[in-house]
């Protein structure tokens, strides 16, 4: 079945330090690719996305490419800012439009 | 964007005693709504599709009579968690994808509900 494998956490940064979250996937076919992001005490938010092999999604300084010859759709940011910090998964949405979960990377930056 | 909302957003009752958690599509119908579980620190875990005008999908080790499920409308579903323990303590958490739209993948997350089982 599919699957999604992202890097534990937390992740602590200072604030303007590069970010990066490494997402890998299994999947059959050709899924879309997703980035969500939980600030406390809220819902999901979808942060990008991307639907198709080199799609490159971005959002709020955030990118991530869509990798498919090494299953990977790693999440970056130039200068985290401590407004950042949260919760992200990593998800695909296959068939059926199921979205599966990456167990999620809390980021937190410090000023 | 679309919205889902969801309620109530949190609730605490009593071991034994069933509690009602509604997922509603505010600008959109929604054929299909998802409800996933989120356990403290965890990820999110799909617990079954819900399909209206028809019965829903559950996934593997979920209990569709504890789990009930009810698609009453293109803009309602609701999730009943039947005599709760507090094993079903958790974060519940529904979506849609909004048909229409270009990416059909594309989902639309209620806030969640924090279910409390004394």
């Amino acid at each position: 079945g599919d699957s999604v494998t992202q890097m534990e956490g937390p992740v602590t940064l200072s604030e303007e330090a590069f970010l990066t979250i490494n997402c890998t996937y299994t999947a059959t076919g050709y899924p879309s690719l997703f980035w969500y992001v939980q600030y406390p005490g809220e819902g999901l938010q979808l942060l990008l996305k991307a639907t198709k092999a080199d799609d490159k999604g971005s959002n709020k300084g955030f990118e991530a490419t869509y990798r498919k010859e090494t299953t990977s759709f790693h999440l970056e940011k130039g200068s985290v800012q401590v407004s950042d910090s949260a919760v992200y998964f990593c998800a695909l949405a296959g068939g059926y439009q199921k979205v599966t979960f990456g167990t999620g990377t809390k980021l937190q930056v410090i000023p | 964007g679309a919205v889902v909302s969801q309620h109530p957003s949190w609730v605490i009752c009593k071991s034994g005693t069933s509690v009602k958690i509604e997922c509603r599509s505010l600008d959109f119908q929604a054929t299909t709504m998802f409800w996933y579980r989120q356990f403290p620190k965890q990820s999110l875990m799909l617990m079954a599709t819900s399909n209206e005008g028809s019965k829903a999908t559950y996934e593997q080790g979920v209990e569709k009579d504890k789990f009930l499920i009810n698609h009453a409308s293109l803009t309602l579903s609701t999730l009943t968690v039947t005599s709760a323990h507090p094993e079903d303590s958790s974060f519940y958490i529904c979506s849609a994808p909004r048909t229409g739209t270009g990416d059909r993948n594309e989902q639309f997350f209620g806030p969640g509900t924090r279910l409390t089982v004394l």
